[in-house]
């Protein structure tokens, strides 16, 4: 099957500092990447679609301008978690579907970020 | 909104053993049911799904039934082994991708020899 990877598995940073998540679609072509987000035992939540050349869409309660993703190339996708603080630790995972039905989404091994 | 619950870990099991993992669902519509995987420091992988009503989805032993009466999706397998040990999550999709899913918070199964 599809391949996607995420880098890093986890991260430790200090409060205030920005960090940079990437997400990559090794095999494939993805126009499509997803990021979620867990808390422990919660849900994996949909933070946010995006979409190659064009703007993410966040859903709602999902400040964009603390979450910012990029998704320059078909088979990159980052997520910059800005002026972390100790609440944004989280584990994060990204998933992107296989083109062109979209009708699986292939996931990352997600990040754990500390933030301390 | 639509939301996914699934009974609270952790299970833990003998090899051999019977499993089931109960998913209740609630939706409009009428949601794609997923159940994927997620072994010690990977990612999440799909492991089985049913579109539609009726539907059985079946992967590796393991199956579960989408029932409309119920709105449940429970999975099951008739004998476990210890490399079925992992966290399960219940998911569903109601916008005909796996894209944009909702999911259930997991449970770990542990099995033991």
């Amino acid at each position: 099957g599809a391949v996607v990877s995420q880098h890093p598995s986890w991260v430790i940073c200090k409060s205030g500092t920005s960090v940079k998540i990437e997400c990559r679609s090794l095999d494939f072509q993805a126009t499509t990447m997803f990021w979620y987000r867990q808390f422990p035992k919660q849900s994996l939540m949909l933070m946010a679609t995006s979409n190659e050349g064009s703007k993410a869409t966040y859903e709602q309660g999902v400040e964009k301008d603390k979450f910012l993703i990029n998704h320059a190339s078909l088979t990159l996708s980052t997520l910059t978690v800005t002026s972390a603080h100790p609440e944004d630790s989280s584990f994060y995972i990204c998933s992107a579907s296989l083109p062109p039905l979209d009708t699986e989404a292939f996931f990352g091994q997600g990040t754990r970020l500390t933030v301390v | 909104g639509d939301s996914v619950t699934q009974m609270e870990g952790p299970v833990t099991l003998s090899e051999e053993a019977f499993l089931t993992i109960n998913c209740t669902y609630t939706a409009t519509g009428y949601p794609s049911l997923f159940w994927y995987v997620q072994y010690p420091g990977e990612g999440l992988q799909l492991l089985l799904k049913a579109t539609k009503a009726d539907d059985k989805g079946s992967n590796k032993g393991f199956e579960a039934t989408y029932r409309k009466e119920t709105t449940s999706f429970h999975l099951e397998k008739g004998s476990v082994q210890v490399s079925d040990s992992a966290v399960y999550f219940c998911a569903l999709s109601d916008r005909g991708s796996q894209g944009n899913l909702i999911f259930g918070k997991g449970t770990k199964l542990s099995v033991k020899p």
